[in-house]
């Protein structure tokens, strides 16, 4: 069925940078696109950006955009987020998700996330 | 705001049947397929119903998916102090080119 376990949360000054980590066991990675979903206090999930399998095609939300780079090294088994230009609000638990697809004539999207990480908490606080 | 709306929270009595409500528009719910999540703060979420009301592998007949137009409704039967977590729905907006989520509901078994 897979696992998914992320890594690299910390707490982090408003305007620094991380980078997490999402180590992927139990499935063909190259085979899925992979997402980041977020989970700020108090808050619902977000999606935040996914990637296709082979790494060539990004996508994000617009509250990242230009400040976090999504990557995926397959020979890792391996999917991160650089996430720089950090804001209070973004301050959240980061969870990555194994994306199924759906495809029609008009490309392909999202149809549901079948396999989630718990979670990797980064803090942006002075 | 969440593009897709739930209610904060749900409670039903143990044994009971409880109902979430999702509710979007033509450019999510209304063309595309709905998904719901159940989530326990510190842990994995979990992919409860795909593709409007299909159950994946593993999960119990106790819990069914609907959509009508552009709403969409979770169904959770026999309920179990164990189903008490976070409830979410998601689907594709094609608009937002982007996948939305609704805030959330808050399952409490009494």
């Amino acid at each position: 069925e897979g696992q998914l376990l992320e890594s690299g949360g910390a707490l982090v000054q408003p305007g620094g940078s991380l980078r997490l980590s999402c180590a992927a066991s139990g499935f063909t990675f190259t085979t899925y696109v992979m997402s980041w979903v977020r989970q700020a206090p108090g808050k619902g999930l977000e999606w935040v950006s996914d990637i296709s399998g082979s790494g060539s095609t990004t996508h994000y939300a617009d509250s990242v955009k230009g400040r976090f780079t999504i990557s995926r090294d397959n020979s890792k088994n391996t999917l991160y987020v650089q996430m720089n230009s950090l804001r209070a609000e973004d301050t959240a638990v980061y969870h990555c998700a194994k994306v199924v697809l759906h495809c029609d004539g008009g490309g392909c999207h999202a149809r549901y996330f079948d396999l989630w990480g718990r979670g990797t908490l980064v803090t942006v606080s002075s | 705001q969440s593009v897709l709306t739930q209610p904060p929270s749900v409670s039903a009595a143990q044994g009971q049947k409880v109902t979430i409500s999702c509710s979007g528009s033509s450019s999510n719910i209304g063309s595309n397929h709905v998904s719901w999540y159940q989530h326990l703060p510190g842990t994995a979420p979990k992919l409860l119903i795909l593709d409007n009301d299909r159950r994946p592998s593993g999960i119990s007949d106790r819990f069914s998916g609907s959509k009508s137009g552009t709403s969409a409704t979770l169904g959770i039967s026999g309920l179990q102090t164990g189903d008490e977590a976070d409830y979410y729905c998601g689907a594709w907006d094609t608009s937002l080119s982007a996948w939305v989520f609704g805030g959330g509901t808050i399952l409490t078994v009494l």
